[in-house]
């Protein structure tokens, strides 16, 4: 399968703290990237999108930050809550081509 | 009032047996998806489809067949169901210049025995 020999990384935050979610992309053709929320037992959710020509990008409570130079994508989450345990997915799309590709996805568990 | 909904969320067979998971999205959206997750989390693409049209087929065995009925269902049919196919799989759906923005249901768990 795709993903022999890969282990779902795991990111260990205590509540309040905020969390940084890294993501490497390889395709420098793309030009679109976005964040997803998959909790337990649901389909992936979407959080954030950005565009190549920025390089960042605020929500309520998250911040996507684009690296182009390194091909570098982050998600921060500010004061992170237990209701943010989830397993978090970079995506990336070239040019309006219809096909999203996932990253392997990061685990965030919420210390209380 | 589900966005986009999808039948039976666990589906148990044995190896060999066909079966089929439906997939219904009432967004409007022209365009969905057929993705599988495997136990390590890792989501791949396999079929998209834009208004009943194929437009997305990724190196999946022809055991896999889709079908778009209409571009408010996608229905995915396996033939000959082997050990590996065991994944959750998730169908999607997009929308016209948005098509980054997928909306999903909420998985399949499939256990192939």
């Amino acid at each position: 399968g795709e993903s022999v020999g890969l282990h779902l990384p795991t990111l260990s935050v205590q509540e309040g703290d905020n969390s940084i979610i890294n993501c490497a992309y390889s395709n420098s053709a793309s030009d679109y990237f976005i964040w997803y929320k998959q909790e337990s037992g649901k389909g992936p959710q979407f959080i954030i999108d950005i565009r190549s020509n920025m390089d960042k990008r605020q929500g309520q409570r998250v911040t996507v930050l684009l690296n182009k130079t390194v091909k570098h994508l982050s998600l921060q989450i500010a004061a992170t809550q237990p209701g943010d345990s989830a397993v978090y997915f970079c995506a990336e799309n070239i040019g309006g081509y219809q096909k999203v590709t996932f990253g392997i996805g990061t685990k965030l568990q919420v210390i209380p | 009032d589900t966005a986009v909904s999808q039948t039976p969320k666990y589906l148990v067979t044995q190896m060999g047996n066909d079966k089929s998971i439906k997939c219904e999205q009432n967004l409007g959206h022209d365009t969905m998806y057929w993705y599988k997750q495997d136990s390590k989390k890792f989501l791949k693409i396999m079929f998209s489809y834009n208004n009943k049209e194929l437009i997305i087929n990724e190196t999946v065995p022809n055991r896999f067949s889709p079908k778009s009925p209409d571009k408010a269902h996608l229905n995915l049919h396996i033939n000959s169901l082997e050990l590996g196919d065991s994944a959750v799989y998730f169908c999607a759906s997009s929308h016209g210049g948005q098509r980054e923005k997928l909306f999903f249901g909420s998985g399949t768990q499939l256990s192939v025995l």
